[in-house]
């Protein structure tokens, strides 16, 4: 079965600096995509970011990047230039016919 | 309004007692997903459905029943809840399961089993 991991349960962040999030994943599957969504204190789901398994270079979007490594199976999401804004809980998402997440990671910016 | 929308938003029920959660999705998304989300444990797929009439178990399926008579909606029936079962409830929905296709989630349904 696939499984998905986020090693980093909480971390803290200064303003202006960019913060890595872990994400690691289990599959034997060839084709699959990877998710990053945030969740804010208000609780909607928002998406942020996707990596299909045959996409040759790292996906960006504004200020997120992931990296990603196809042979080490992760999937880390890089956050430049935090903002305040960007605190909250952020969750790894792996697709292969379903959609499974990550237990995620909260981050708290701080001024 | 378009969009993905779930009913009821809080819900208080007791132990032993049938509870249906709604899902109704307005783009005829193929694909509908069921997750519950508790500390620590993030999002775990309960249900999924990849079309009309197709349902199949996710992680913690146990407990629940799904249907999936039209496209567009997609309930949750929990048969006897259970105090284990409080939990916040997000129903999603995407064009497919695989390829660069985001899942819309609702806003979430607060159950608290009592």
């Amino acid at each position: 079965a696939q499984k998905i991991t986020q090693t980093q349960p909480g971390m803290f962040v200064q303003e202006k600096e960019a913060v890595t999030l872990d994400c690691t994943y289990d599959t034997s599957d060839q084709s699959y995509g990877l998710f990053w969504y945030k969740q804010p204190s208000s609780g909607e789901m928002i998406f942020l970011i996707y990596q299909g398994s045959y996409d040759e270079q790292n996906a960006t979007e504004g200020r997120y990047s992931l990296n990603f490594q196809k042979a080490r199976k992760s999937a880390n999401l890089v956050i430049s230039a935090s903002q305040l804004g960007d605190s909250a809980m952020y969750f790894c998402a792996f697709s292969w016919g379903k959609l499974q997440f990550g237990a995620g990671t909260q981050v708290v910016v701080t001024p | 309004d378009a969009g993905i929308t779930q009913s009821p938003r809080y819900k208080i029920t007791e132990t032993g007692r049938q509870v249906t959660l709604m899902c109704h999705q307005t783009w005829s998304h193929s694909y509908m997903f069921w997750y519950r989300q508790d500390l620590g444990h993030g999002l775990r797929l309960i249900y999924y459905s990849a079309a009309a009439d197709i349902t199949d178990k996710g992680e913690v399926p146990d407990g629940y029943v799904v249907s999936r008579s039209k496209t567009e909606n997609f309930p949750l029936t929990l048969e006897s809840a259970t105090r284990s079962q409080t939990s916040v409830y997000f129903c999603a929905s995407s064009e497919a399961a695989r390829g660069r296709t985001e899942a819309f989630f609702g806003q979430g349904t607060r159950l608290t089993v009592v």
